[in-house]
């Protein structure tokens, strides 16, 4: 795996607006993708894996999908909420579960 | 219901020096991972443990750094003889027996490198 590549690089909405951010990475030896999300000063926390094409995820307000032919996923904010206000990580993973993350997206949701 | 522990959380140390980084998974955990993010960069991966043995050593710089996960302990990461270049934030991360690909790893807050 090389290039992960996130966009946008960082994003501001008010809140309440509904948002969403791309992952792209190599299709080929594809294992999962995996989503982070990581506030300031605080530790990244799991937000999902995905493993099939056509995989789609939700969790509350964020829901993520998967095209592991084309190798991209997005993830979607609904409703914007200032403590949604974070960097979103991408990390397709090796075999060995090596991690390869993307330089994320940050998401500025301001009140 | 402790998480991922790291200690020190800060770590200062002089050139030449060495650095040596604990790991603590959550429990039960038996698979370890380190990151590493160096300023302006975005999280790197360093070395893949389980208990005893080094499964994926890739990510590590073949030179003073080495990593090890003993029956007994925490994971600890070491780096001899730090450089300026070290400063570095080291993130390590535990996953259960799931399979390694589909794990969700649960990340600790980190120890902050300073290399004076």
């Amino acid at each position: 795996i090389l290039n992960v590549e996130q966009s946008p690089q960082s994003l501001h909405v008010q809140e309440g607006d509904s948002t969403n951010f791309t992952c792209s990475f190599p299709s080929s030896n594809f294992y999962a993708l995996h989503w982070y999300r990581w506030e300031t000063a605080k530790s990244p926390e799991a937000l999902f894996v995905m493993t099939l094409n056509g995989d789609e995820k939700k969790k509350g307000r964020i829901s993520a999908t998967l095209n592991t032919k084309e190798g991209y996923s997005y993830l979607y904010i609904k409703g914007s909420q200032p403590e949604d206000s974070a960097t979103y990580l991408c990390a397709p993973s090796s075999n060995t579960g090596k991690l390869i993350f993307g330089q994320g997206t940050t998401l500025q949701v301001k009140p | 219901n402790a998480g991922v522990m790291q200690n020190p959380r800060h770590l200062v140390r002089r050139r030449g020096q060495e650095a040596r980084l604990r790991c603590s998974p959550v429990k039960g955990h038996s698979h370890v991972y380190w990151y590493r993010q160096l300023p302006e960069e975005g999280l790197k991966f360093m070395v893949y443990l389980q208990k005893e043995n080094i499964i994926d050593e890739s990510g590590m710089p073949k030179e003073r750094f080495s990593a090890e996960f003993p029956k007994e302990g925490p994971s600890i990461l070491r780096i001899q003889q730090v450089v300026r270049g070290d400063s570095a934030a080291y993130f390590c991360a535990s996953s259960g027996d799931q399979g390694a690909a589909y794990n969700e790893q649960f990340f600790g807050p980190g120890t902050r490198l300073t290399v004076l």
